[in-house]
């Protein structure tokens, strides 16, 4: 069975500080992976999703993702975090026709 | 672009009411799923339905049903409201069967049980 891990609960950053979001996984083989992210009151938006091929993938809104294999990570990225960037973020594994295991999500607050 | 409909954004109802949460979506997507979200637990799979007719359980479906007569309609359907049923219910599509077609969220309904 797929599953996966997002070990922080709760991010506190600096506008304008770089970002990283850190998700592992588990699963036999090469997964689907997925970043989505929920603004408060709202429902859940991809932010980007890997497949194959490059293992760096962009997403919307300036963010990217890196698969590495070795490390079953796919850590979330920002360069430059901005205010709207807070909301909550949600790591997803999927595999075949099976269903996406979602990690517990992580919430990013900004500091102005 | 893809639109997820929730019917309610807020519900309040009482322990033992029969609830229907209602999802719509446009696009005629074959794939249709009921989530709870609640904090530190993340999203937990209530119910599916791959196609019109055909439903599947999820890692949750206890005290839940779900109906699916036509295709961009899906109900999530609580038999006898409970307390403990009191959570964030999130709705979704995607266009075809396998993991790799992306999830399109509606904005989901807060669900109180008193």
């Amino acid at each position: 069975a797929q599953s996966v891990t997002q070990p922080d609960i709760h991010i506190t950053v600096s506008e304008g500080a770089s970002l990283e979001l850190r998700c592992n996984y588990s699963y036999g083989a090469t997964p689907y992976l997925f970043w989505y992210v929920q603004s408060p009151g709202q429902g859940l938006q991809l932010l980007l999703k890997y497949f194959s091929g490059d293992t760096l993938v962009q997403g919307i809104k300036g963010f990217e993702a890196e698969f590495k294999r070795s490390q079953s990570s796919f850590n979330l990225r920002k360069p430059s975090v901005h205010w709207s960037d807070a909301a909550e973020y949600f790591c997803a594994v999927g595999a075949g026709s099976y269903q996406l295991t979602f990690g517990k999500g992580t919430k990013l607050s900004v500091i102005p | 672009d893809v639109k997820v409909t929730q019917s309610s954004r807020y519900l309040v109802k009482r322990t033992g009411e029969k609830v229907f949460l209602e999802c719509v979506q446009d696009m005629d997507h074959e794939n249709m799923f009921w989530y709870r979200q609640d904090p530190g637990l993340g999203l937990r799979l209530i119910y599916f339905s791959y196609d019109v007719k055909m439903k599947e359980k999820g890692d949750i479906p206890e005290g839940y049903s779900v109906s699916r007569e036509k295709k961009e309609r899906f109900s999530l359907i609580l038999e006898s409201a409970s307390t403990n049923q009191t959570s964030m219910y999130l709705c979704a599509s995607r266009l075809l069967t396998g993991a790799n077609s992306p999830l399109h969220f509606g904005n989901g309904t807060r669900l109180t049980v008193t």
